[in-house]
């Protein structure tokens, strides 16, 4: 099984400022991943598919790079409604596997 | 606009079943491999498990196979898992979620609301 290793935990940002998230993954998953943001109480919503496209919706602010096992997700300058938890999934080996999540909140 | 409606949870006993099922509207549902997928209460996701859009292939996560059923009804959009022998690491907010493609790509491009299955004595 793949396991994807998100860093960091928690990232505190002001809103404006630039994230950049990290996954990397335990071997290579070429470009099959995704990338998922969930709000409190709410279900995940597709970002970034197959590395770097945006899911239909998705502002423009949002960016997905990378391949094999390092992969970024940037969020180029941050909203009020982006604070909330990001994960990394793979689908490049069966079973799909998601990361542990990172936790944008706010500083 | 997709809209997937899930229903089904609630508090079973451990070794008791359940039956989830998934609403869909606003897109073809035969066209599209369906999933679930669970989160565990403050955890991360897992993938459970997925069936394509004619229905005819199913899969399975090790950690459900063989005590899960996995269905579809394409004339009625719906969704089903069918849950056996449950446990208390079963208990976990159930998400329905469609997948990109009609075969299973697991890329999942719209999630319904949950429902909680609580598996506890």
């Amino acid at each position: 099984e793949i396991v994807l290793t998100q860093s960091p935990a928690t990232l505190s940002l002001s809103p404006g400022e630039r994230a950049t998230l990290s996954c990397r993954a335990s071997q290579s998953v070429r470009s099959y991943l995704a990338w998922y943001q969930q709000k409190p109480g709410q279900a995940p919503r597709l970002l970034i598919y197959d590395a770097s496209n945006r899911a239909t919706g998705i502002p423009a602010r949002f960016s997905g790079s990378g391949s094999g096992t390092d992969f970024t997700l940037t969020i180029s300058s941050l909203e009020p409604e982006d604070f909330a938890v990001y994960y990394c999934q793979q689908r490049s080996y069966w079973p799909p596997t998601f990361g542990q999540g990172t936790k944008v909140e706010i500083k | 606009e997709v809209q997937l409606l899930e229903s089904g949870g609630g508090l079973v006993r451990p070794g008791g079943s359940l039956r989830l099922s998934c609403e869909a509207s606003g897109f073809t549902f035969s066209d599209y491999a369906m999933n679930w997928v669970r989160q565990a209460p403050g955890k991360g996701l897992e993938w459970v498990s997925a069936i394509v859009g004619g229905g005819s292939n199913t899969y399975y996560a090790d950690s459900v196979k063989g005590r899960f059923t996995i269905s579809r009804d394409n004339s009625k959009n719906t969704l089903h898992l069918q849950m056996h022998s449950l446990r208390a690491d079963d208990t976990a907010v159930y998400y329905c979620a469609k997948d990109r493609l009609v075969i299973a790509e697991y890329c999942f491009d719209s999630w319904g609301q949950g429902t909680l299955v609580t598996v506890a004595s």
